[in-house]
């Protein structure tokens, strides 16, 4: 069975210009999360979707950031425009649902080997 | 509001010695807990987790942890280092259980000197 993988691994672009990172989960999982590492922090929260929707998009820092995921398949990840801050290792995580969901259960999040994204 | 602490960015062991890596988080319920690892060139892969039972978990590569309620408390441990443990580790809780979040600590990079 195929991981979670992602594309590209490696991103280097000027500041203000745009870039898309894309995440294919494993295929039946219908949880998918962003996460980011800015160099030396922890590893943070940006969103997850459920299918198409998006059920927690807490964490993302501002409006320059864009997910989508048409179908309920892979999803994307724009950033626009990119400012120096933005550098870091971008993952994706994938999950099957778990039913019912609530404190007696949980989820196993699979991650795939991130993007690291340079903005000069 | 709860937090993930990981003591030690840095930990340094010699080949063959304990290895310890510590995780406090703080929530008044206990949650869902895991530690994962990242090799170079790599994405985090799944070491261990603790969701009910026995506290004492068991996980790949000779490493267990064990959940300690009243020390609020997941360390890492593994009797005798190898030198292909060098690497990035993380703990991180779901605190809600279900599908929700993941919470990191902030990683601490374990060496191995030969």
């Amino acid at each position: 069975e195929a991981g979670v993988t992602q594309f590209p691994s490696h991103s280097v672009i000027e500041k203000g210009q745009t870039v898309t990172l894309r995440c294919d989960p494993i295929s039946g999982h219908d949880n998918l999360y962003w996460y980011r590492r800015v160099m030396g922090k922890e590893i943070k929260f940006l969103l997850h979707f459920v299918k198409e929707s998006k059920q927690d998009e807490s964490g993302m820092p501002n409006n320059r950031f864009l997910a989508e995921r048409t179908g309920g398949t892979y999803s994307t990840l724009k950033v626009q425009p990119a400012e120096l801050e933005d550098s870091g290792v971008y993952f994706c995580a994938s999950s099957q649902d778990i039913y019912p969901s609530g404190r007696l259960s949980y989820n196993e999040q699979f991650f795939g080997p991130g993007t690291r994204l340079t903005v000069l | 509001a709860q937090s993930v602490t990981q003591l030690g960015s840095h930990v340094s062991v010699s080949e063959g010695a304990l290895v310890l890596l510590r995780c406090n988080y703080s929530s008044s319920v206990p949650p869902y807990l895991f530690w994962y690892v990242q090799y170079p060139n790599q994405g985090l892969q799944l070491l261990l987790k603790y969701t009910t039972g026995a506290t004492l978990v068991k996980g790949i590569n000779g490493f267990e942890a064990e959940f300690k309620k009243s020390e609020t408390s997941f360390h890492l441990t593994k009797p005798s280092a190898h030198m292909s443990d060098a690497a990035e580790y993380f703990c991180a809780v779901n605190f809600f259980g279900g599908n929700e979040k993941l919470t990191f600590g902030t990683g601490t990079r374990l060496t191995i000197i030969p």
